[in-house]
């Protein structure tokens, strides 16, 4: 099993650039994040979808945009890249029964973005 | 105020040794479960232990245990005998119910050092 996969690893972007995070699962689950990772610091929550054509607002929205338009398949896109977006970001989705072991949370490897 | 509140940005300890990472929260939800995560210097998020606030007893997890103290709001993650390999950030995190509508939010973290 794949997990979740995230795509690309790392990304320089110039500012004003725009970009598409690409976030794929294949364990069937509803409920998918976007996280981001400021340096030094704790995760944020950027979106969330609850299943296919389903999303809300995080804490930190303003610059992203995603869309659900299936199970697999969570992309975060970036509109006009700013400094204050470089972050790693990670992607991670809840699944019923915890067979990963986690409680359902399985965390992608993540995406390091740097904005200049 | 911070809903997950983690006041060590540093704990050293000695190859051996057993150290307490301290986290404490704050929810009126009755309903809620809290996280511990691991990220090494690689960045992936890796899951250490779990306690639900239904749990009577604190959880265990090889290494590691988490102190439940519910009336202090407090979940401290004790690691007995110290690797060199725990050197890591400890990330607390807090889910306020029980569905794919609760998101998980993060403490700052701890960035451990475990010394030979």
């Amino acid at each position: 099993n794949a997990g979740v996969t995230q795509t690309p690893k790392f990304r320089i972007l110039k500012i004003g650039q725009s970009m598409t995070l690409q976030c794929t699962q294949d364990m069937n689950h509803n409920y998918m994040y976007w996280y981001r990772q400021d340096p030094g610091m704790g995760l944020k929550l950027i979106y969330y979808s609850v299943g296919a054509g389903i999303t809300d607002k995080g804490e930190v929205p303003n610059g992203y945009n995603v869309s659900r338009s299936t199970t697999e398949d969570f992309p975060l896109r970036l509109e006009l890249a700013a400094p204050s977006q470089t972050s790693v970001y990670f992607c991670a989705t809840l699944g019923a029964g915890g067979e990963f072991g986690d409680y359902g949370y399985t965390f992608g490897s993540g995406t390091r973005l740097t904005v200049v | 105020a911070q809903k997950i509140t983690q006041t060590q940005p540093g704990m050293f300890v000695q190859e051996k040794e057993a150290v307490t990472l301290d986290c404490t929260y704050d929810t009126s939800d009755p309903s809620y479960g809290l996280f511990w995560y691991k990220q090494p210097s690689s960045g992936e998020m890796i899951f250490l232990i779990y306690q639900g606030s239904y749990d009577q007893q604190n959880a265990t997890e090889g290494r590691y245990s988490l102190n439940f103290q519910k009336a202090r709001k407090s979940a401290n993650l004790v690691i007995s005998a110290s690797q060199l390999g725990d050197s890591a950030m400890y990330f607390c995190a807090m889910r306020e119910g029980n569905s794919g509508y609760s998101t998980l939010t993060f403490g700052k973290g701890t960035m451990l050092l475990v010394s030979p």
